[in-house]
This record gives C-alpha cells, structure tokens and sequence, in this order.
C-alpha cells in the first residue's frame, strides 16, 4: 500500500525567509508525486510535480521541490516567502504502473507567513 | 485556462436521502476522480472512472456510491442513502492523456443532518 507522509501540521515562517514543507512517500515502482496548495474555499491548486528527470522540478509562484529516492521525500521550497504563501499545502503521490492512477495524499501542512 | 467545475458548492441533506454532487471536468480530459475529505482528515481517493467505467475503486466506495457520465460533459458521484459519516468536502478530478497531472475543482460540502 502506498503512504505520504507531511510531518508537520504547521509551518511559520516569516516573510521573506525560506521556506520549506516536508513530505516522505513510500510507493511501489517508480512514484511520481505532487505539490498541491490549497486556499480557505478553495479547491486544490496544482503546483508541481516530478515524474521522471532531473530530481529538482520547479514550479508555480516561485516553488520547487527536490525528489530524493534514497530518502524518499519530495520536500517542497521557496527561497523567500510571501504573506500570500499563507494556505494549506498538500503532498501527494502515485505509483506510475497503478491502474486509474490514484494519488494518496498527506495530511496536509498549513504554512503561516508571518509579515 | 480550463477549470473543473463543482455544483453545488454546499449540500445538505437529511440522513437516508440520496444526494447526486455534479462536476464538468476539463473538456478534453478523459480520466475522472472522486476524492474527499473529512473535516480535519486527509483527502482520501474514493473512484477513478475513463472509457465510461470504474478503474479503480477504494474500501469506501461501496454499494452506497455510483458514479456516471450521463453526457459528454458531466461526471456525477451519487449517494444512494446518506449517512452522516458521509459529511465531507467531496472533490473531482480530471487528467487528460497526455498529462499525469490531475486537476480539481473547487469541492461540494456535504452536510448530512
């Protein structure tokens, strides 16, 4: 069975320092995993992903995350935060192989951006 | 840019009554997915649907639930009998074929009196 793993439920952070948003996975085959963001009232908001290539893969508004299978995590990163970076960030990953190609997500990390 | 879209935004209903959620997935997209999440809990995958049958299914998605494509732009999640363990915010998702990434749309909150 496929598991994601966000290890903290909240982040702080202040504005303009870096900021990173833990996620392990533990997926059979070759995984290929998500970044999703979600703000109040929202739906999930796509932000990036890693499939297969180089093990950094950049994204939306700023974002990257770093796939790394000997620790099996895809931690997600920005340079230097914004106070609208404050939201509810969701790890999530898949097995390639897998029929339907479901994702099983993280518990989700609520990320405060603090001016 | 192409969205996916929820109707309605919040439902409630009463326990025992059959509730249908509506979504229009990304006009060319061909793999659809229901997820939800429970207030507080993980978004959990509930369905994967392409070439108008079920991919896959999880525990949860027992003989309560049935999805359909009626037409050849909606993609609908029934519930046949509420229960009031089914209170959740109830997202779809579509992916297209030349994409691994799948799209969500807003959510239906479901409120099961």
């Amino acid at each position: 069975a496929q598991s994601v793993a966000q290890p903290e439920d909240q982040v702080n952070v202040a504005e303009g320092n870096p900021l990173t948003v833990k996620c392990t996975y533990s997926v059979s085959g070759n995984p290929y995993l998500f970044w999703y963001v979600q703000y109040p009232n929202r739906g999930l908001q796509f932000l990036l992903k890693y499939i297969t290539g180089d093990n950094l893969v950049k994204g939306s508004y700023g974002f990257e995350a770093e796939f790394n299978k000997s620790q099996t995590s895809f931690h997600l990163k920005k340079p230097s935060a914004l106070v609208s970076d404050s939201a509810l960030y969701f790890c999530a990953g898949g097995s390639i192989k897998a029929a339907g190609n479901k994702l099983t997500f993280g518990g989700g990390t609520r990320v405060l951006v603090k001016p | 840019e192409p969205e996916v879209t929820q109707t309605p935004s919040h439902q409630v209903t009463q326990m025992g009554q059959e509730v249908i959620l509506r979504c229009v997935p990304i006009s060319n997209h061909l793999y659809f997915y229901w997820y939800r999440q429970i207030l507080g809990q993980k978004v959990e995958f509930l369905v994967s649907f392409y070439n108008n049958e079920i991919s896959e299914k999880s525990e949860i998605f027992d003989d309560q639930f049935s999805v359909e494509r009626p037409d050849g732009s909606n993609f609908t999640l029934k519930i046949r009998s509420t229960k009031l363990e089914d209170s959740a915010m109830y997202f779809c998702a579509s992916k297209g074929t030349s994409t691994d990434t799948q799209y969500f749309g807003p959510g239906t909150r479901l409120t099961v009196l």
